[in-house]
């Protein structure tokens, strides 16, 4: 029930094109739910982050969308570049995170 | 967004010695500190809850007496892996929440352990 389980596990877009990852989770308790950017050999980077009383967020080119009802929630990145390559996490939270298994980006030019 | 440091970013030791990593929050206090462990092209897997002025919280299976944790102050911990053998070869990294609306966790740079 602490499981947060992410698809894909890799992903290859073409510059300009959009990534979806998507997260599910079982716990009812998450109350927070951040995805978070990880470089070969660097600590994950908070990206953005959203709580489960709105149902979509977005920062720039990331789009967080959620669906408290099917509990799933889903990072969408708009306009992909090849700098976005690396890999991201999905996570959930009450008060220690859940990491999700992770998803390797490549965008390619 | 908040700053929090690790030092050593890497490090090499023998097989028996131990290894101190340190946590720092820059710029925030952290009464609440978090140590993950990472194997190459695998997730984050917490290790231990650091908390200022009492003792860690360990996660099942993660051994109290081989990954100490101290949390000296509001703004470091620190992890010693004691007596390291091979297999605890990974990359570690910390975290500090800092207190507001979300207490987003930021996370330090890692630190890559290779013990020979």
């Amino acid at each position: 029930q602490q499981q947060v389980k992410q698809s894909p596990q890799s992903l290859i877009v073409q510059k300009g094109g959009i990534s979806i990852i998507n997260c599910a989770y079982e716990n009812t308790a998450f109350d927070y739910f951040p995805w978070y950017q990880q470089f070969p050999g660097k600590g994950p980077a908070l990206l953005i982050a959203i709580r489960p009383d709105v149902s979509e967020k977005k920062e720039g080119r990331f789009t967080i969308s959620f669906n408290k009802s099917a509990k799933q929630f889903s990072l969408h990145i708009m306009d992909s570049q090849p700098g976005d390559s690396a890999t991201y996490f999905c996570a959930a939270s009450t008060d220690k995170l859940i990491f999700g298994t992770g998803t390797r980006l490549q965008v390619f030019p | 967004g908040a700053v929090v440091s690790q030092h050593p970013s890497w490090v090499i030791c023998k097989s028996g010695t131990s290894v101190k990593i340190e946590c720092r929050s820059l710029d925030f206090q952290a009464t609440t500190m978090f140590w993950y462990r990472q194997f190459p092209k695998q997730s984050l897997m917490l290790m231990a809850t650091s908390n200022e002025g009492s003792k860690a919280t360990y996660e099942q299976g993660v051994e109290k007496d081989k990954f100490l944790i101290n949390h000296a102050s509001l703004t470091l911990s620190t992890l010693t892996v004691t007596s390291a053998h091979p297999e605890d070869s990974s990359f570690y990294i910390c975290s500090a929440p800092r207190a507001g609306l979300y207490n987003e966790q930021f996370f330090g740079p890692g630190t890559r352990l290779t013990v020979l």
